[in-house]
């Protein structure tokens, strides 16, 4: 199985602020990295897929990055729909893993 | 728009079957694979498992034995069936759409709520 670290767990960031989680894949998986928002009670959504590709309706404020095993997130000029919890996600090969996740908390 | 709306019993006792649906409502049905994934309380995302018209089932080898994910494409649902529940399987469950078409790097790109399952004696 392919492992997902991404880091950090958590954060704590304001309003406005810039952000960027990373993930760390333990194999090649080219550009098959996807980004998901978490938030509590709603459907888990896609941000971000094939490592850097904004799915559509998704703001700009949000940017991925990377190839191979590293890659990030970036959000830039946090909104308080975004605290939240954010999940990497390889789509390169089964089973699918995820990172453990990082929860943008309020500073 | 594409949404998914998933039901099923949210309270079980050990050595019990879950029984989650997820009806598809807007896109195609048979054009995609439809997935189920999990989240136990305070733990990350974990893959149970997906199945495509064309290319069959794949399972997490950690729940293939208990696990079948079966379609009715007629109706455009997706079940989840997972035998001999214990606590460990407590969590919240996803169905999700996967676009496995070229240009889409497989992503999964539409959820639905999610169901809380709680396994108690």
């Amino acid at each position: 199985d392919i492992q997902m670290t991404q880091s950090p767990s958590s954060l704590s960031a304001s309003v406005g602020d810039r952000v960027t989680i990373t993930c760390r894949a333990s194999q090649n998986i080219l550009s098959y990295l996807n980004w998901y928002r978490l938030s509590p009670g709603k459907a888990p959504k896609l941000l971000i897929y094939a490592t850097s590709t904004l799915e559509g309706g998704v703001p700009s404020r949000f940017s991925g990055s990377g190839s191979g095993t590293d890659f990030s997130l970036t959000i830039n000029g946090l909104q308080p729909e975004d605290f939240a919890t954010y999940f990497c996600h390889q789509s390169y090969s089964s089973p699918l893993t995820f990172g453990g996740g990082t929860k943008v908390e309020i500073k | 728009q594409v949404q998914l709306q998933q039901w099923g019993a949210g309270l079980l006792k050990p050595s019990e079957t879950l029984s989650l649906t997820c009806a598809v409502y807007g896109g195609s049905f048979s054009d995609y694979s439809w997935t189920w994934i999990r989240q136990p309380p305070g733990k990350g995302l974990e893959w149970i498992g997906e199945i495509n018209q064309g290319l069959g089932t794949d399972y997490n080898p950690s729940l293939k034995s208990r696990v079948t994910i079966s379609t009715h494409t007629s109706k455009s649902q997706v079940s989840l069936s997972l035998s001999s529940v214990t606590a460990a399987d407590t969590a919240v469950y996803y169905c999700a759409r996967r676009d496995r078409r070229s240009g889409s790097y497989n992503k999964i790109d539409h959820w639905g709520q999610g169901t809380l399952v709680t396994v108690s004696s």
